[in-house]
């Protein structure tokens, strides 16, 4: 089985500052892994996403992750944090199975952002 | 144009009643998901859908029955609704039901509150 852990339930960074949202998982076969972003009253939008290839992946505003097999981490970055990045984050794992392809999320972390 | 859409956006309703919930994409997708995400904002899959066949039912309470008339739509009737029930619904879709690397798109939930 798989699962998602998110360190840190709240993060609170000054505007300017480096964002470091930190996810470990655990899957017996190499994982697919996805950031998701969660503003007040919407749904999930995808930041980024990890299937193959290079382990550095970059996504929308400003944000990147990074795969590291050895840690089993996909930590999420980056560099100046923005007002607008205030909202909540999800980690998620998707399996490969034919027979579906649902998404484990971890709890989630709640970004704060002061100014 | 919405991607993926769910109505109605609140659902606030007494215990004991039945309600529907409707979610559409114009994606071109072939598989879709309902989410549960409760108070504690953690995400839950319930069900999927491929092309119209369940693929995935998750431990829910059969008070929960998905339907699929078509590809583009997946529906969620909730029967003799508990106060538990009280949480967001999301809606998603992907492309194919083994691909687990391609992303979910989310639609903006329904918030279910039971008095």
């Amino acid at each position: 089985a798989q699962s998602v852990t998110q360190l840190g339930s709240h993060v609170s960074v000054s505007e300017g500052a480096l964002v470091l949202l930190r996810c470990n998982y655990s899957s017996s076969v190499p994982p697919y892994l996805f950031w998701y972003v969660q503003y007040p009253n919407q749904g999930l939008q995808l930041l980024l996403k990890y299937t193959t290839g290079a382990t550095l992946v970059k996504g929308i505003n400003g944000f990147e992750a990074e795969f590291k097999k050895s840690e089993t981490s996909f930590h999420l970055t980056k560099p100046s944090a923005h007002m607008s990045d205030a909202a909540e984050y999800f980690c998620a794992v998707s399996d490969r199975e034919t027979s579906g392809s649902r998404l484990t999320f971890g709890e989630g972390t709640q970004l704060t952002v002061n100014p | 144009d919405t991607a993926v859409s769910q109505t109605p956006k609140y659902l606030v309703t007494q215990m004991g009643n039945d309600k529907s919930i409707k979610c559409e994409q114009n994606l071109g997708h072939d598989t879709m998901y309902w989410y549960k995400q409760d108070s504690k904002k953690f995400l839950k899959i319930m069900f999927s859908y491929n092309n119209k066949e369940l693929i995935i039912n998750e431990t829910v309470p059969n008070r929960f029955s998905p339907k699929s008339p078509d590809k583009a739509h997946l529906n969620l009737h909730i029967n003799s609704l508990e106060l538990g029930d009280s949480a967001v619904y999301f809606c998603a879709s992907s492309q194919g039901p083994g691909q687990g690397n391609q992303p979910q798109h989310f639609g903006d939930g329904t918030r279910l509150s039971i008095l």
